[in-house]
């Protein structure tokens, strides 16, 4: 079975500082992994995901995440915060198998981003 | 282009009544995902549509939640004899493919409180 773990439900940062979401992940198979961005009372946008090919993903607004096989890790940064980026980030694994992207979500971190 | 649309946007509702969610989907898309966002279980899959296959319903929790798939394309979501833990905000997605490769696409999602 697959799992997320993201580590820390609020992580508050000041503006301008870096921001470091941790997930750690559970998969028996070569997984598919996923940044999620939910703003209030909105859908989830996708940041970004990583399917096998370069490790280091680069996302939109900024954000990029690396995929660590030996630490399955696949924690998602940005080096400099912004105001706009306070939100509620999620990641998620996909396994691919039996013709199904659907996803295990994490629970869920609050960034919240300081003046 | 329009992006996936649900209706109604907010739903209230008296246990043991019956309610019916909708997600129009992008259109082109094949696949079509419902999740259940909620305070205590987080973000969770309920059932996969894709093509004229048959539906993937390993996550709906019980036999009151049914979801159908018109013409390939809209989908309802329904919910018999509502309890006060269906409370949650229902979100549904939409990609072009099944497999994880293809992004989802995310409505801005219902939001069912059951009085």
């Amino acid at each position: 079975a697959q799992s997320v773990t993201q580590l820390g439900s609020h992580v508050s940062v000041s503006e301008g500082a870096l921001v470091l979401l941790r997930c750690n992940y559970s998969s028996s198979v070569p997984p598919y992994l996923f940044w999620y961005v939910q703003y209030p009372n909105q859908g989830l946008q996708l940041l970004l995901k990583y399917t096998s090919a370069a490790t280091l993903v680069k996302g939109i607004n900024g954000f990029e995440a690396e995929f660590k096989k030996s630490e399955t890790s696949f924690h998602l940064t940005k080096p400099s915060a912004h105001m706009s980026d306070a939100a509620e980030y999620f990641c998620a694994v996909s396994s691919g198998s039996g013709n199904t992207g659907k996803l295990i979500f994490g629970q869920g971190t609050t960034l919240q981003v300081k003046p | 282009g329009a992006g996936v649309s649900q209706s109604p946007s907010n739903k209230v509702t008296e246990k043991g009544k019956d309610v019916e969610l909708r997600c129009d989907p992008i259109s082109g898309h094949t696949a079509l995902y419902w999740y259940r966002q909620s305070l205590g279980q987080g973000l969770e899959f309920l059932i996969y549509f894709q093509g004229n296959s048959a539906p993937d319903k390993s996550g709906l929790p019980s036999d009151r939640f049914s979801a159908e798939r018109t013409g390939g394309s809209v989908s309802t979501l329904t919910i018999q004899r509502t309890q006060q833990e269906d409370s949650a905000v229902y979100l549904c997605a939409s990609s072009l493919g099944g497999q994880p490769v293809y992004e989802q696409y995310f409505g801005p999602g219902t939001r069912l409180t059951v009085t």
